[in-house]
């Protein structure tokens, strides 16, 4: 079936340097999302992306959806210790608003 | 706070035994969502309801089974349940899966496990 690759797996990070994610697949999607997990929680969402080439912010969060409709990255500047968690992409196939895909997650930690 | 409530937050049972895991969804959200997250694993999609029907189907086994109510609150019932069904579910909620959505409010999770 259908899967997104995301990566890196894991990050260990100090305090205060930039992260850089994203995820890739074969296929075209229409919607990419990022979420974060913390530990114990549920995923929250974090930006979605709707537009080809869309590039969103949400405080020191910027993703872009990529020109090819294939792939998306997440970055994250001046890591602070609550990025802390697990971020997963998702994305919606073209064609099949019903069901989201996701990626693995990319397991952050920051070094205080 | 999400908006989303799972019920009960842990749970611990025995193999070959049947569970059932409740969702309450936000006010408003028609479309409810079952996931299952096995230890450092990504987010399996297991079911999803809208409205009270069936909309799509993951990868639920067939010991599985979910239903939405007239009250738009959904059951996950596990059975003859085994050691690796053990595992994080959570539950979403969201308006409608539309195009252009995909925007999902996860509950904190109902974390089972099997001995």
């Amino acid at each position: 079936g259908q899967q997104l690759n995301q990566s890196p797996q894991s990050m260990f990070i100090q305090e205060g340097e930039d992260v850089s994610m994203n995820c890739t697949s074969s296929s075209i999607f229409n919607t990419w999302l990022w979420y974060k997990q913390d530990p114990g929680e549920g995923p929250v969402l974090l930006i979605a992306l709707y537009k080809a080439g869309e590039l969103t912010s949400n405080g020191r969060l910027t993703a872009q959806f990529g020109i090819t409709r294939k792939d998306s990255f997440l970055n994250i500047s001046a890591s602070i210790p609550s990025d802390v968690g697990i971020y997963f992409c998702a994305g919606q196939l073209v064609g099949n608003n019903r069901k989201l895909i996701w990626g693995l997650g990319t397991s952050l930690a920051v070094n205080p | 706070d999400s908006g989303v409530t799972q019920t009960p937050k842990h749970l611990i049972t025995a193999t070959g035994q049947r569970v059932t895991l409740r969702c309450s969804p936000r006010s408003g959200d028609l479309s409810v969502y079952w996931y299952q997250q096995s230890l450092d694993q990504g987010l399996q999609f297991l079911i999803q309801y809208y409205n009270g029907e069936e909309r799509a189907k993951g990868n639920i086994l067939e010991r599985f089974s979910a239903q939405q109510f007239p009250d738009l609150h959904s059951e996950l019932n596990l059975s003859s349940l085994e050691l690796g069904d053990s595992a994080l579910y959570f539950c979403a909620s969201s308006v409608e899966p539309g195009a252009g959505t995909g925007e999902l409010f996860f509950g904190e999770g109902s974390r089972l496990t099997v001995l």
